[in-house]
């Protein structure tokens, strides 16, 4: 079954620090990743995928098929990247269906 | 271009009453999916229309029903409610499939007491 872990329930950094959130995935086959992001009484949105290799706002997530991992990272944490962060999968050959991890609350102190 | 809508954006409704959510998705998309967002079992999907049809479903009871119509709106109905079907609802819009991107509405709560 398609599974996505995100093992922690909140991250806090300090203002400037690196970040790491952590997606762990388990699916057999090759499946397409996403990061959703969703800011204070916004709707969730789209932030990154893996096959567009892109960075956005800074971040970057690269999938590794050993380790099933497909972490977000960014180097220089700023204030406006606090919010709440969805690792989710897509297993091409279900339409849309988008399967989500628990999500990790990134708070950037000052 | 106009994002996602839902309606309505709040409900409140009793146990055992029957309720129905609205979605419009962004013109020229196709696909609308439907996910139950609550803090205990965060965001599930509940099931995926294109172009009228059921493409996908999760693993929710039968009283969660959904369609779609010719103009790709969508609509989810959910009868015989229970307190835990209390969740935010989003809708997710998409063209087609693929490696579309999933655009989201602003989401449903709906609140049964």
């Amino acid at each position: 079954a398609q599974r996505v872990t995100q093992p922690e329930k909140l991250l806090s950094v300090f203002k400037g620090a690196p970040v790491e959130l952590k997606c762990n995935y388990s699916y057999s086959g090759s499946p397409e990743l996403f990061w959703y992001v969703q800011y204070s009484r916004q709707r969730l949105q789209l932030l990154l995928r893996h096959i567009s290799r892109e960075s956005i706002k800074g971040f970057t997530a690269d999938l590794n098929k050993g380790e099933t991992s497909f972490h977000l990272k960014k180097p220089f944490a700023q204030e406006e990247d606090s919010a709440m962060y969805y690792c989710a999968l897509r297993d091409p050959g279900y339409g849309n269906k988008l399967v989500f991890g628990a999500g990790t609350i990134l708070r950037v102190k000052s | 271009k106009a994002g996602v809508t839902q309606t309505p954006r709040y409900l409140i409704k009793t146990r055992g009453q029957q309720v129905t959510l609205s979605c419009s998705p962004i013109s020229g998309h196709r696909s609308v999916s439907w996910y139950q967002q609550t803090p205990g079992q965060g965001l599930q999907f509940l099931f995926e229309y294109f172009s009228e049809t059921q493409r996908n479903k999760g693993n929710f009871p039968g009283r969660f029903s959904g369609r779609q119509f010719s103009n790709s709106r969508s609509e989810m109905n959910v009868s015989t409610l229970e307190l835990g079907d209390s969740a935010l609802y989003l809708c997710g819009s998409s063209l087609a499939g693929g490696t579309d991107t999933q655009y989201f509405g602003p989401g449903t709560r709906l609140t049964v007491l």
